[in-house]
């Protein structure tokens, strides 16, 4: 069984750097056949994909968000991260990690962690 | 703005028949697969649904899906109170540097 867990800074100021990581069990990353994704889910409101990496490295993401995301892949620690810059209060929301199948088939996430912006 | 389209809301009794849309284009839900998800409160999103009508593993057939054209249809049949949740359509678009799309989701109360 599959299993993803975010972890990371809850609190991240103003014009910083939002850091998380996404550890993977019960399956390899670079075993491939699947894109390893981000999605984030505002205070009450619906689900915004971010973007996916591969276990070779190669990244898609959001065009809203493109300028500001970097999503890196540590096969030998079976982990994948993100980075958001310049943050500000209109980042803050829940923050999920996911495996998706092919299409944006997402068929296991983690569990959210919520980040919040604020000085 | 969602670049799938849901109602806010559908609600039904108990062990009556719902069905919640998804409306999208030609670039998404026209040329690609549809996934379900089921977001109960305080929980993160579950796949119930993918490949337009396909369920995972341990998903009653209770629940169901349907694609036409530029449309999808999630349906639950024999509602429960558990089924009380947030219901999210996800498909890919093929648009230029697009990505993954969601609807803006579907709150589903069972009266």
């Amino acid at each position: 069984q599959v299993q993803l867990q975010e972890s990371g800074p809850g609190l991240v100021k103003p014009s910083q750097t939002l850091s998380l990581i996404c550890t993977v069990s019960g399956g390899s990353i670079s075993s491939g056949g699947y894109y390893w994704s981000w999605i984030r889910q505002h205070p009450g409101k619906g689900l915004e994909w971010i973007g996916y990496i591969y276990y070779s490295g190669s990244t898609y993401y959001n065009p809203s968000l493109k300028s500001r995301v970097t999503i890196s892949v540590d096969t030998s620690k079976n982990q994948f991260s993100l980075k958001l810059s310049s943050v500000t209060a209109a980042d803050t929301a829940v923050y999920y990690c996911a495996r998706d199948r092919g299409g944006a088939t997402l068929d296991y996430w983690g569990q959210g962690t919520l980040v919040t912006v604020s000085s | 703005q969602s670049v799938l389209t849901q109602p806010p809301s559908v609600s039904a009794a108990p062990g009556q028949k719902v069905t919640i849309s998804c409306s999208g284009s030609s670039s998404n839900i026209g040329n690609n697969y549809v996934s379900w998800y089921q977001q109960l409160p305080g929980t993160a999103p579950k796949l119930l649904i993918y490949d337009n009508n396909k369920r995972p593993s341990g998903i009653p057939d209770r629940f169901s899906g349907s694609k036409s054209g530029t449309s999808a249809t999630l349906g639950i049949t024999g509602l429960q109170t558990g089924d009380e949740a947030d219901y999210y359509c996800g498909t890919w678009d093929s648009s230029l540097n697009t990505g993954g799309v969601f609807g803006g989701g579907t709150k589903l109360t069972v009266l």
